[in-house]
């Protein structure tokens, strides 16, 4: 499942497919990002993060690739299984440990 | 282990009253945040602290204030407390000059 343009607030997903989250942030400035994960009643949990020097990165069946030019930011789930269901933010910081979150995409996997 | 605690994690309060919510961190950060999630805005910076004695204002600060008196603990205090301020209030750290902040686990606050 993808989430197209520039945000969704909702993605399903079936259990075993590949899943991508998309984040569009909004200043050119911005250094690090960083993709949290938000299960219900609990707080944000950090997954994974990037500098600006960098285009991709990838984690445990996370990768996240970077696109400076447009400034969008994206999040791929490899082999969704059901406990990635949440709801996913990404954050950008501008040099100041401050972070600026986004409005969150909720992901539901379909077994 | 090291952790963020928030307490209460429920709390229901009538418009008017002073509200303080709590935030203790064993992390030994320099850097602690307060933020407001709700439907529809993601999380929202309140207030912030990049060391004792240290509070600068977020982007939505009016109505609240916090105080830093120790490196562990950012209490945030609701002066008068408004049904607008009814939100799930997160707490976070952060090392100095690092930038991935850990959470709390929030405190639901209904202002009735």
């Amino acid at each position: 499942g993808e989430s197209v343009g520039l945000h969704l607030p909702t993605l399903s997903v079936q259990e075993g497919d590949n899943s991508i989250i998309n984040c569009a942030y909004s200043n050119s400035a911005s250094d690090y990002f960083i993709w949290y994960k938000q299960e219900s009643g609990k707080g944000p949990q950090f997954i994974i993060d990037i500098r600006s020097n960098m285009d991709k990165r990838q984690g445990q069946r996370v990768t996240v690739l970077l696109n400076k030019t447009v400034k969008h930011l994206s999040l791929q789930i490899a082999a969704t299984q059901p406990g990635d269901s949440a709801v996913y933010f990404c954050a950008e910081n501008i040099n100041d440990y401050k972070l600026s979150f986004g409005a969150g995409t909720t992901v539901t996997v379909r077994a | 282990d090291a952790e963020i605690t928030q307490s209460p994690r429920h709390k229901i309060t009538e418009t008017g009253r002073q509200v303080t919510l709590a935030c203790h961190q064993t992390w030994n950060h320099n850097n602690m945040f307060w933020y407001r999630q709700d439907l529809g805005h993601g999380l929202r910076l309140i207030h912030y602290s990049y060391g004792v004695h240290d509070t600068n204002k977020g982007e939505v600060s009016d109505g609240y204030s916090v105080s830093r008196s120790n490196t562990e603990d950012l209490p945030l205090t609701l002066e008068s407390a408004a049904s607008s301020q009814t939100s799930v209030y997160f707490c976070a750290s952060s090392e100095m000059g690092g930038t991935e902040a850990f959470f709390g686990q929030g405190t639901r606050l209904t202002v009735v």
